[in-house]
């Protein structure tokens, strides 16, 4: 999956409580990202972190949490806070910068959660 | 922040047509412009990007135009395929160490008919 590894692939989650989506590369990009996107419509930046131990929010970061222990992995905590989580959530990573060419932003799979 | 608007929201042509999908943005500190292709309930696929220093590039039977004066840039699909429908995303950044932090437009759902 072009080195990108999101799971679950399919979630489902009752109202109130918390859940983590997994997002591993093995790609040794600096850069990782988390997007989401609602039917019909464009993503969105949800978190971002281009360097271990350091990441910042995105347009739409309330209710959402991450963090960045290993170079590796970026997991996305989605909160009871968050009033409207049902969405497909892609993760995504990009190659230190300068950049040579094509596939700036590599997408993972991405998780579909479904909260009912 | 970034605003990017996507016109049209549907493009239906038939097999052999050109298709033309166009971007506006309201940033002009961005320079960075790729366009994605997402078939149902996959991963977006990068297919293009341009950036600022370049008026127009051109890939097979895919090109993108920009004009940064009137920030605007657009997607040219020639020759079009059945198997080009999906859709399709245009987004812009201001490059640097911010080349992912893509603000996307809505999104052009492309049908080729055979």
């Amino acid at each position: 999956d072009g080195g990108i590894t999101q799971s679950p692939k399919y979630l489902f989650r009752k109202e109130g409580q918390n859940v983590t989506l997994s997002c591993e590369q093995n790609l040794n990009h600096d850069a990782m990202y988390w997007y989401r996107q609602d039917p019909g419509q464009g993503l969105r930046l949800i978190y971002y972190s281009q360097i271990v131990n350091d990441f910042q929010k995105g347009d739409i970061a309330e209710g959402y949490s991450v963090s960045r222990e290993k170079k590796e992995s970026f997991p996305l905590t989605v909160t009871s806070a968050q009033k409207n989580p049902t969405a497909f959530y892609l993760c995504a990573s990009m190659p230190p910068w300068p950049l040579s060419g094509a596939n700036v932003l590599t997408f993972g799979a991405g998780s579909r959660l479904t909260v009912l | 922040g970034e605003n990017v608007e996507q016109h049209p929201s549907t493009l239906s042509v038939q097999e052999g047509d050109s298709a033309v999908i166009k971007c506006t943005y309201s940033d002009s500190a961005s320079n960075y412009f790729p366009w994605y292709k997402q078939e149902l309930g996959k991963r977006p696929q990068l297919i293009i990007d341009i950036r600022s220093n370049v008026g127009e590039k051109k890939d097979q039977r895919i090109a993108v135009t920009l004009n940064k004066t009137a920030k605007h840039f657009s997607l040219h699909i020639t020759e079009t395929q059945p198997e080009d429908s999906a859709v399709y995303f245009c987004a812009a950044s201001s490059g640097g160490t911010s080349y992912g932090k893509l603000t996307f437009g809505q999104g052009t759902i492309l049908t080729v008919h055979p």
